[in-house]
């Protein structure tokens, strides 16, 4: 079956990068997500990247994808307090109306010091 | 992007009582809906999938009976959570697709808690 690994926490301080990494076990990925969840709220798709493609660039965030191990990341640059919550890696095998139909891992704390 | 709604944001309700969550999407149609639930800290589990005018695709261990889905409208999904207990206290979320979209908008989670 899907299975989506994150660890579990991370803590940068402010203006530094964050790197959140997540593995998967699906090789017929058709798209990998990041969410970002606040307390008591539900998610916010921050990006997402197609299954041919290796690299994402979207203002601060980058994802890196490598298929072949199949190993995903989010880099944000100069990390803001603001950023701290946790960020989920998702993946979808459908295609059509199954697209949503999204596999997530644990999600990641992230936790950033002034 | 397009906005999901659900309602309500959260409801406590007393044991063996059912429970019913909507899900709206605002300003698309919403030809497939999905159904999350989350325990504390830790991942979206999806339960089910429904389609507009048929019958929901429940994952396996998810029983059918407890949880009734019902998308009866291309901007309207409904979850009922049968004779509750507090073991299915938890953080209800849905998502909704169109047809031309690559990806699933979510709502802003349901808290349930059944006392």
């Amino acid at each position: 079956g899907e299975d989506v690994e994150q660890s579990l926490f991370l803590s940068v301080r402010e203006g530094d990068s964050s790197v959140i990494n997540c593995t998967y076990t699906d090789s017929s990925s058709t798209y990998l997500y990041w969410y970002k969840q606040e307390p008591g709220a539900g998610l916010q798709l921050l990006t997402y990247i197609f299954s041919n493609m290796d690299m994402k660039q979207d203002q601060r965030l980058t994802v890196l994808l490598n298929k072949k191990d199949k190993h995903l990341s989010l880099r944000i640059a100069d990390t803001q307090t603001g950023d701290s919550a946790i960020y989920f890696c998702a993946e979808s095998i459908g295609r059509g109306s199954t697209l949503g139909r999204l596999y997530f891992g644990r999600g990641t704390q992230l936790t950033v010091w002034p | 992007g397009a906005v999901v709604s659900q309602h309500p944001s959260w409801v406590i309700c007393k044991s063996g009582t059912s429970v019913k969550i909507e899900c709206r999407s605002l300003d698309f149609q919403a030809t497939t809906m999905f159904w999350y639930r989350q325990f504390p800290k830790q991942s979206l589990m999806l339960m089910a999938t429904s389609n507009e005018g048929s019958k929901a695709t429940y994952e396996q261990g998810v029983e059918k009976d407890k949880f009734l889905i019902n998308h009866a409208s291309l901007t309207l999904s409904t979850l009922t959570v049968t004779s509750a207990h507090p073991e299915d206290s938890s953080f209800y979320i849905c998502s909704a697709t169109g047809n031309m979209n690559t990806e699933a908008f979510f709502g802003q989670g349901t808290r349930l808690t059944v006392v």
